[in-house]
Parts: C-alpha cells; structure tokens; sequence
C-alpha cells in the first residue's frame, strides 16, 4: 500500500530557509518521477517540482527555481524539497506526490505539511 | 504558459447528474487528469488520460475531452460527491504541470 508522509512544516521568516521530507512506503522513489504540489490558503493547486525516476532531470515551476531544490535519498527512501529566500507568497500546504509508472499526473498524494512565510 | 480554465462551482441534486468542463487551446490534443479534493482534505485522482478510472474509482465518474474542452462528468450524484475538482494536463513546450483553476460541487 503506497503511502507518503510530509513533515517539516512550520513557521519560518520571510528570507529564510525551511527543508520539507516526505518518507515513501509501498514502492520504491528511485523507481518514479516524484512531484512537490503546494496549496495556498483558499486557492487552488499549484504544481512546485518534479524529480525523474532516474534523479537525473528536476524541473521546477517558474516561480519557484533557483530558490527550491527537490532532491531525494534512495537509502531512506524520502524525498526533500529544500526552500530558500522564503517569501510570504510561499505561504501554503505542499504536498508529495507519485508520479505513475507512464504518464503525466499525480498518481498519490500525500496529507500535505503547512509552511507559513510570516515575520 | 498553459492556462486551463474550469467553471468556478456547480449544484446539483442528489441522484442528478453532475458536468464540469475544462477549457484550453488545443485541449484535445493533451492528456487530462481530473482530482477530487474533500474539504480539508488532500487530492485524489479520480480520472487519467481524460477518461480512464484507477482501481477504487466508481464508474459514476467518466471523463471525455476534444477540442479545446475537457469534461468530467459525475452520475447518479451523492453527497459524498461534494468536493472541489481540478482538471490537470502537462505542457510539453515548458515541461510544466498545469492545474485548472477549479470547480466546486454543491450537492443540494
């Protein structure tokens, strides 16, 4: 039974730092494409960042590169997502996701950990 | 970039049947992905590949897209069905995912 587990949320300052995990059961990170989705409050979804099965390709949402990295640990079988320069408009619940074996959407969802960007 | 762009809410009666579209240019041509999102609760992919249904999935949830509309249609509809839907596709120019602006289900 696949299940994903977000931690790492909290209350950060605007221009800080925050690193999301999200620890994987039921299948293998290192066998699939693996996604970061966040939320804000009372709007919509909004795709953050993609890591290939093979970890050689990331991709991120514009809003987002150069300040994230998505990263993932096979040993431990978790995925990160590494946030820098905070801004309050980051403000949201992220979520992990399993990308499919073939194809191009979010086969399972993590509960989502809540970052709040606030001094 | 892609935008989608779905109806804002929808009401329907119990046992009726519920429809919610997904607009964009040259949908057709994209594999869409639709999600049901219960109050406070995370996404769960409901329809794949515009109509196909993963395992768990009632058949009351059908999905069909051309042209530059997507729709997903809910059968038979029930209370539980009550939730926002979002409609999602990948844009191959940019290599992002896309998610529609979504649409939220009343059930009266």
């Amino acid at each position: 039974q696949v299940q994903l587990v977000e931690s790492g949320g909290g209350v950060v300052q605007p221009g800080r730092s925050l690193r999301l995990s999200c620890a994987a059961s039921g299948f293998t990170v290192s066998s699939y494409g693996m996604h970061w989705v966040r939320q804000s409050p009372g709007k919509g979804l909004e795709w953050v960042a993609l890591i290939s099965y093979d970890g050689r390709s990331k991709y991120y949402a514009d809003s987002v590169k150069g300040r994230f990295t998505i990263s993932r640990d096979n040993s431990k079988n978790t995925l990160y997502l590494q946030m820098n320069s905070l801004r309050p408009e980051d403000t949201a619940v992220y979520y992990c996701a399993k990308g499919p074996g073939f194809g191009y959407y979010f086969e399972y969802w993590g509960q989502g950990t809540l970052v709040t960007v606030s001094s | 970039s892609y935008v989608l762009t779905q109806s804002p809410s929808v009401s329907v009666a119990p046992g009726q049947t519920a429809r919610m579209t997904c607009g964009g240019d040259n949908i057709g041509s994209k594999s869409v992905h639709w999600y049901q999102q219960k109050s406070g609760q995370a996404p769960v992919l409901v329809v794949y590949d515009d109509s196909d249904r993963p395992s768990g999935i009632p058949e009351r949830f059908s999905g069909s897209n051309s042209g530059n509309t997507a729709t997903l249609t809910i059968s038979r509809v029930e209370a539980g069905d009550e939730a926002d839907y979002y409609c999602q596709v990948w844009d191959s120019s940019s290599d992002h995912y896309v998610f529609g602006t979504g649409t939220k289900v009343t059930v009266l």
